[in-house]
């Protein structure tokens, strides 16, 4: 069995300041994780993925996520946000059971004040 | 980059029509999937496929039928639309190395249905 867990409904930062959007997973097979994210109105786009070659992986636009197997745990960082950060973050599992099967957190709304 | 293409950003219907949303992917992927997203309910599979002709459902299929006569294409039906499938539409596509898959979302179309 899979589960994914965004420990924040929402995130609320000052611009130029860290980002932190916390993500904890269980999953009984070798998990991939990926870290999404969806501007208003829009699809979602790909951050990152954690393919199991390193344990911290960089994505797009200055943001980088750590596996943390002993602390079942994907957080995603940015060292300071920029007000085009203002968005919704997805933490996302995937493991092969047979097929495939993809599970999707509820989702980070992140705001950045100016 | 990969490219997924959905017909319609959105959509205006009356109950009881026949509603048809389209999505097209250039990477030759093999696996395409249709969910729609909820505020409060995240992101739900409705169907997805994994080859030409070849369905699968998902979480909720009630309601949507699907078709996929040819590889990169991948249809939406809503048979006689209802109020309650006022949603956001996204559709992805995929593609797997090993014992990984990775998604990849379309625009998205937000579907309103009076």
């Amino acid at each position: 069995a899979q589960s994914v867990t965004q420990l924040d409904s929402h995130v609320s930062v000052s611009e130029g300041t860290p980002v932190l959007l916390r993500c904890n997973y269980s999953s009984s097979y070798s998990p991939s994780l990926f870290w999404y994210v969806q501007h208003p109105n829009k699809g979602l786009q790909l951050l990152l993925k954690y393919t199991s070659a390193a344990t911290l992986v960089k994505g797009i636009n200055g943001f980088e996520a750590e596996f943390k197997k002993s602390e079942t745990s994907f957080h995603l960082t940015k060292p300071s946000a920029h007000m085009s950060d203002a968005a919704e973050y997805f933490c996302v599992v995937s493991a092969r059971t047979g097929g495939f099967k993809t599970i999707f957190g509820a989702g980070t709304r992140l705001f950045v004040k100016a | 980059d990969v490219k997924v293409t959905q017909s319609s950003r959105y959509l205006v219907k009356r109950t009881g029509e026949k509603v048809f949303l389209e999505c097209v992917q250039d990477m030759d992927h093999e696996n395409m999937f249709w969910y729609r997203q909820d505020p409060g309910l995240g992101l739900r599979l409705i169907y997805f496929s994994y080859d030409v002709k070849m369905k699968e459902k998902g979480d909720i299929p009630e309601g949507y039928s699907v078709s996929r006569e040819k590889k990169e294409r991948f249809s939406l039906i809503l048979e006689s639309a209802s109020t309650n499938q006022t949603s956001m539409y996204l559709c992805a596509s995929s593609f797997q190395v090993g014992n990984q898959e990775t998604q990849y979302f379309g625009p998205g179309t937000r579907l309103l249905v009076l």
